[in-house]
């Protein structure tokens, strides 16, 4: 069965580095989210992105992040200068189609920690 | 605003013994309501979804939620886990006007021998 794959599982990096998280969409997914889950929080949207633009962000979604489809196949989410404050769990999403009720498939997450 | 709660953090029940994990949201507008569960070093697999119609809902794996308008609840349930059911289950909103999901803390059920 087809799955979203996030690379790496673990990232340490330090306050004021620059990470970049990458995800591979299920490929014939046109629709990519990405979320977090800070330790004991809830999982948080962050942005949506279809057809090479943003489509939905939220509030946490601010001018530190960046979100690029490289490539046919690469999802990237990069965080510009990292805060204590941005450590979670990060995961990556794709569906087939755009709409409330449409079922999001996730990968497996990155742990970003920051130092 | 919507919002998502899932009151039990942990839930440990014996093999072949009855769950329920509970979900309760908000919302101002209407609904579909989703429960996600993660097993370890895996991403979020849907295990069933609520969109309209029957309030009943069967996913996988026997799991079966039932949507209460009233209540404001999703609650999920099975008759009789498994070891394998040890995971973390989260419940998750969508609504009109979005493409998000709003999702609770995660559930983390504990099946024990």
């Amino acid at each position: 069965e087809p799955e979203v794959t996030q690379t790496p599982s673990h990232q340490v990096t330090q306050m004021g580095q620059e990470v970049i998280l990458r995800c591979v969409p299920i490929s014939n997914h046109l629709y990519f989210y990405w979320y977090r889950q800070i330790l004991g929080q809830k999982v948080e949207f962050l942005v949506s992105f279809y057809n090479n633009e943003i489509s939905e962000k939220s509030e946490i979604f601010d001018d530190q992040f960046s979100v690029e489809r490289p490539d046919g196949s690469n999802f990237t989410l990069k965080i510009r200068s990292t805060k204590l404050e941005d450590s979670a769990m990060y995961f990556c999403a794709s569906s087939e189609a755009h709409g409330t009720g449409v079922t999001q498939y996730f990968g497996p997450g990155t742990r970003l920690l920051v130092l | 605003a919507q919002s998502v709660t899932q009151l039990d953090s942990q839930v440990p029940v014996f093999e072949e013994a009855p769950v329920e994990l509970r979900c309760n949201y908000s919302s101002s507008v209407s609904v579909y309501l989703f429960w996600y569960v993660q097993y370890p070093n895996q991403g979020l697999q849907l295990l069933l979804k609520y969109l309209s119609g029957s309030t009943l809902v069967k996913g996988i794996n026997g799991f079966e939620a039932e949507f209460n308008k009233s209540q404001t609840s999703f609650h999920l349930r099975k008759p009789s886990v498994h070891i394998s059911d040890t995971a973390e289950y989260f419940c998750a909103v969508s609504s009109t006007g979005t493409y998000k999901y709003i999702f609770g803390t995660g559930t983390r059920l504990k099946v024990l021998a």
